[in-house]
């Protein structure tokens, strides 16, 4: 089983700063990574695939970097509606998700 | 745009079966041979779990720590897939979403790229 870990567990960040969200898998998953958002009471929504293809959508201040063990993503200008929980997800065996970071007002 | 839609009961006794439906608009189900239908759940305060999931022709995979209890299957006629899980537990109380898994065609492997709005199932007494 691969073991996704996310860090830090919860982000605190003024609006208009840059959030940088870090993912790591226990063994490679090559790129098979994927981030979603998720805000209270809602579902997730898909932000990347393939560790850095942004999903229709998805604004250009959303941007996924990594290969292998280590990805990252990182949300520039934080906007209001930025604020939320996200979650990676490697699919490169059975699915996986990581414990979520969540993203806080500073 | 395809939309998916959870039903069912929203309470669960101890040792009972948990049976859940998810309803594709939007789109046929049969149309695209490349996507799979999918199960997850969220238990309260937690993380996201993969449940399992069912694709073309009927096959499925579960995750192998429910395999015993989980049976999904798909009506083709009715647009819809279904969730069955039995001797469910308080553990087993979580949001369960229906989600659609797409074809990363690059790397030749699933994404989940739409998302229920998910349905609460306590499992409760």
């Amino acid at each position: 089983e691969i073991v996704m870990t996310q860090a830090p567990a919860t982000l605190s960040v003024s609006p208009g700063e840059r959030a940088t969200l870090s993912c790591r898998a226990s063994q490679s998953v090559s790129s098979n990574l994927a981030w979603y958002q998720q805000k209270p009471g809602q579902a997730p929504r898909l932000l990347i695939y393939g560790s850095s293809t942004r999903a229709a959508g998805i604004p250009a201040r959303f941007i996924g970097s990594g290969s292998g063990t280590d990805f990252t993503l990182t949300i520039n200008s934080l906007q209001p509606e930025d604020f939320a929980v996200y979650y990676c997800q490697q699919y490169n065996d059975w699915p996986h998700f990581g414990g979520g970071t969540k993203v806080e007002i500073k | 745009q395809v939309h998916l839609q959870e039903s069912g009961p929203g309470l669960v006794k101890p040792s009972g079966t948990l049976s859940l439906t998810c309803v594709v608009s939007g789109g046929s189900i049969n149309t695209n041979t490349d996507w799979k239908w999918s199960w997850v759940r969220q238990p309260p305060g937690a993380s996201l779990e993969w449940i399992g999931e069912t694709y073309a022709r009927g096959k499925s995979d579960y995750n192998s720590s429910l395999r015993s209890r989980v049976s999904i299957l798909v009506d083709r006629s009715k647009n819809q897939f279904s969730l069955k899980m039995d001797s469910m537990t308080a553990a087993d109380t979580a949001v369960y979403y229906c989600a659609r898994k797409a074809y990363d065609k690059l790397w030749g492997s699933y994404y989940f790229d739409q998302w229920g709005q998910g349905i609460l199932v306590t499992v409760s007494s």
